[in-house]
């Protein structure tokens, strides 16, 4: 079975512009979930989605929103981009949401905002 | 979020067994203990994770404390490839919330 895919792996982005990434889930997962991994801060949530709605959202500006489609994919755009937004972006995706449940994640789509 | 107490880092010897220690002493009867890791440029990969029993799978073992307030992350024997940060984390009905993990380091 193929695990998460994200897409682009690499992007690079000036300051001001807005970006789009995507997730596949892993095929009958319905549930993704997005964090962001920088240095300083190490990995924090941003979003979870179930059945197309958004269960969670993590402490980011709203300059940071998702949505998942019908088909469980899902996507993730951030406007008005700042330097501080490069990150490394991943994506897990789990059967359900809840406590007991795995969640497998992504290689991740690595963002540099120039 | 409950909190979890990991140490910053631990070195093993190859082939040999590592316990990997984590505190939880805030944890609340519904809250799963989670493991996962992360090797060097990839995203983070599942481990194992319990609720009270202690769990065994193809990668390694949990052992829950009988109040739950600790757990223990079990390799049976650490090889270079399980050189990896790794994260004890509780997970109520809340997304996973990475803390900043233990980074073990395996010596061949």
């Amino acid at each position: 079975k193929a695990g998460v895919t994200q897409t682009p792996r690499y992007l690079i982005k000036t300051r001001g512009q807005q970006v789009t990434l995507s997730c596949s889930p892993i095929s009958g997962h319905r549930s993704v979930s997005w964090y962001q991994q920088t240095p300083g801060q190490g990995l924090q949530f941003l979003f979870e989605y179930f059945s197309e709605t958004q269960r969670n959202k993590g402490n980011f500006p709203g300059r940071f929103s998702g949505r998942q489609f019908s088909n469980s994919r899902s996507e993730m755009n951030v406007s008005t981009l700042e330097l501080g937004d490069s990150a490394l972006y991943l994506c897990a995706s789990s059967h359900l949401p809840g406590t007991g449940v795995e969640q497998y994640f992504g290689p991740g789509t690595r963002l540099t905002v120039t | 979020d409950a909190k979890t107490t990991q140490p910053n880092s631990m070195e093993s010897n190859e082939e040999e067994p590592v316990h990997l220690p984590c505190n939880h002493s805030t944890i609340s009867g519904t809250d799963y203990i989670h493991w996962y890791r992360q090797l060097p440029s990839q995203g983070p990969e599942y481990v194992i994770h319990g609720l009270t029993s202690n769990v065994n799978n193809r990668m390694a073992s949990l052992a829950i404390a009988e109040d739950r307030k600790s757990s223990t992350l079990i390799l049976h024997r650490a090889t270079l490839r399980d050189a990896a940060v790794y994260y004890c984390i509780l997970r109520g009905n809340t997304p996973l919330v990475f803390g900043k993990g233990t980074r073990l380091s395996v010596i061949a």
